[in-house]
């Protein structure tokens, strides 16, 4: 079964203290990763696409990483606004539709 | 572009009553999806539509959820009759032709079942 696990559930950072948010994936043939930001009240707002190992994007102070298991979240030197829930997706060659999400990793920055 | 436009973007209704849920996609965007968000189960994928057609309706919970979309403008998602368990976030969001693409999602309605 393709699933889709993020750690931490949560995670508290001091402005300008540097991270990692983790997703590790199950999927029967990886057609792409996806990172979602997710404001309280809102729709989710994409990141990111990932679609190989070894694969990296950058986006400001955010950048992504994809092994075969697993892809990071790296945030470095963090603000207050970067505070909200990152969501991990993966899309499964064998469903080109569907995008199976994890719970997500709360992050809240303090200034 | 607006973006995905959804309505109600709130609905507090009473078990028993029909309730249906409204999005407008992006121009041009070939995919429509609903989903579902709630705390314990997060974020889940009800049923896709591709070029108005229904794909993938394996994530629809029960009989009592029904999804439609008439034209490329327009989609519906009906719960009939409505239960206290369906109380959640529900999302719809468009995409461009899916391979390799992501999904703009809606500010979504938030359905209170009382």
């Amino acid at each position: 079964e393709d699933q889709v696990t993020q750690s931490p559930e949560a995670l508290r950072l001091q402005e300008g203290e540097s991270s990692s948010l983790n997703c590790s994936y199950t999927v029967s043939g990886l057609r792409g990763l996806f990172w979602y930001r997710q404001d309280p009240g809102k729709g989710p707002e994409f990141l990111f696409t990932l679609y190989s190992a070894g694969e990296e994007k950058e986006k400001e102070r955010l950048k992504a990483t994809l092994t075969k298991k697993e892809s990071f979240l790296h945030i470095t030197a963090p603000k207050p606004e970067d505070s909200a829930t990152y969501l991990c997706a993966v899309q499964a060659s064998s469903n080109t539709g569907k995008l199976i999400f994890g719970q997500g990793t709360t992050l809240q920055v303090k200034p | 572009d607006a973006g995905v436009i959804q309505s109600p973007r709130h609905e507090v209704t009473e078990m028993g009553q029909e309730v249906t849920l409204r999005c407008k996609p992006i121009s041009g965007h070939d995919y429509l999806f609903w989903y579902r968000q709630t705390m314990m189960r997060g974020l889940e994928l009800l049923i896709y539509f591709n070029n108005n057609v229904p794909i993938d309706d394996s994530g629809m919970p029960e009989d009592r959820f029904s999804a439609k979309m008439p034209n490329a403008s327009f989609s519906t998602l009906k719960i009939q009759p409505s239960e206290p368990r369906d109380s959640a976030v529900y999302f719809c969001a468009s995409s461009l032709p899916y391979t390799y693409t992501e999904a703009f999602f809606g500010q979504g309605t938030r359905l209170t079942v009382v």
